[in-house]
Order: C-alpha cells, then sequence, then structure tokens
C-alpha cells in the first residue's frame, strides 16, 4: 500500500513560473524524500529532508517538511519546458521501507 | 556510468511463462529494492534485501519471488506471470546507515505479458 499522498495529481505551467507539488503522510518517518521520473525511466533522487529539519534548498527546488501535519510541499522555481516530468515523494515507512507518494505529473509549455 | 543495471529493458511473456528479471549495482549498497509500477501509477514496493535479510511486503502475491545470491545482484522471479502484472519493474538499491538514505534507480524492466 501507498504511504502518502500527493496533490495535484497533474499540474500545467507556463515555463518561468513555479510549480509547487505537496504530499501528506500518514506515520512518522525518519526522512522524506523527492524524486523525478521522465516518461519510461527510471526515477531519480532530487533531495532529502530529515524529520528534524523544515527547509531545504538545492539549485531551484525547495522543499519543506511540516511534521505535525504529516505534510511536505516541493517547489520548483522558474521552471523550464525540461523540467516536465512526475514528481513523488517517498518516506521511510517502516525498517528501511521506502515508499512512494501517488505522484504530480508536471508539465511545462515553453 | 550506469550503477544501478537491470536486465532485460523489455520482455514481453506469456501468461504463466515463468520470467526473471535481474538487477546489479556497482554501488555496494546494503539494501536493494524491488518496485512494481503500473501505468501512470507510483511505485510500488514488492519487497527489499537489507544485506541477506529478506522483507516482503505483506501485499506481495505469492507469485512474486526474489534472490540475492551476492551483494551486487538481485532477481526478481514471476512464476506464473498474469496478464494483470504487465507493468515496469524498478530495482533500486540504498546505503542505510542513519535511516534510508537516497535510493539509486535503475532505468527498469518493461513487462509485457500476452
Amino acid at each position: 500500500s501507498q504511504q502518502g499522498e500527493e496533490d495535484p495529481q497533474a499540474l500545467s505551467i507556463q515555463e518561468g513560473e513555479n510549480a509547487t507539488m505537496n504530499c501528506s503522510y500518514k506515520t512518522s518517518i525518519n526522512n522524506l524524500q523527492w524524486y523525478r521520473q521522465n516518461s519510461g525511466r527510471g526515477l531519480v533522487h532530487l533531495i532529502l529532508i530529515r524529520s528534524n529539519e523544515r527547509e531545504k534548498h538545492s539549485g531551484r527546488l525547495r522543499v519543506t517538511l511540516d511534521t505535525s501535519k504529516k505534510s511536505s510541499s516541493l517547489l520548483i522555481t522558474a521552471s523550464r519546458a525540461a523540467d516536465t516530468a512526475s514528481y513523488f515523494c517517498a518516506t521511510d515507512y517502516n525498517n528501511n521501507d521506502m515508499r512512494f507518494g501517488a505522484g504530480t505529473r508536471l508539465t511545462v509549455k515553453p | 556510468d550506469a550503477m544501478v543495471i537491470q536486465n532485460p529493458r523489455y520482455q514481453v511473456t506469456q501468461f504463466g511463462k515463468p520470467v526473471t528479471l535481474s538487477c546489479s549495482q556497482t554501488l555496494n549498497h546494503n539494501v536493494m529494492y524491488w518496485y512494481q509500477q503500473k501505468s501512470s501509477q507510483a511505485p510500488k514496493l514488492l519487497f527489499h534485501y537489507y544485506d541477506k535479510d529478506f522483507n516482503n511486503e505483506a501485499d506481495t502475491p505469492d507469485n512474486f519471488q526474489s534472490r540475492r545470491p551476492n551483494t551486487s545482484f538481485c532477481f526478481l522471479d514471476i512464476r506464473s506471470p498474469g496478464l494483470g502484472d504487465t507493468a515496469m519493474y524498478l530495482c533500486a538499491t540504498s546505503r542505510v546507515q542513519l535511516g534510508t538514505g537516497e535510493l539509486f534507480f535503475g532505468e527498469g524492466s518493461r513487462l509485457t505479458v500476452l
């Protein structure tokens, strides 16, 4: 079973705009990770945020974590057409289980 | 250089004909995962190995088995594939120290059951 839910399921924006995706999860976690997947490919790790962290940045990515609400958000600033992909959050559910949320399909129009 | 390699990339099989998918890694990671991903869905964890310890998800069908003969290799065996097993199968590795770290994925094996 999946650990969490993501919203929106799909997001379509223009190049240069910001994209925000949200992830909610059900149980306590050690860390939360975000991944990107281009169509038909494997997943690529973007960023990891630990349960004692509230915000983390990596290039154009900003991730927040609210453990009291069991939620996280991924912000991509100044989006590019090449950012078009599906984005998944994942949490270490139990004993090294890594479970993924339903994902957000992002389309960035040039 | 690819660090997690899956073979074959594409496999077509007949209903009920056993299939084996392989995964190898050059990262010397202690954890290896198998995920099933159906079209437009999230990856679903089937099982994982922590070193030699096998951890099966409760809802993984008995039809799915796995072997890890050594640190570098892991296999997914589907004993009698059904039409519903058509999916992308993803292998991932991780080094677990203080909690689960980053997962490194292979490019996946796309299985079609006819």
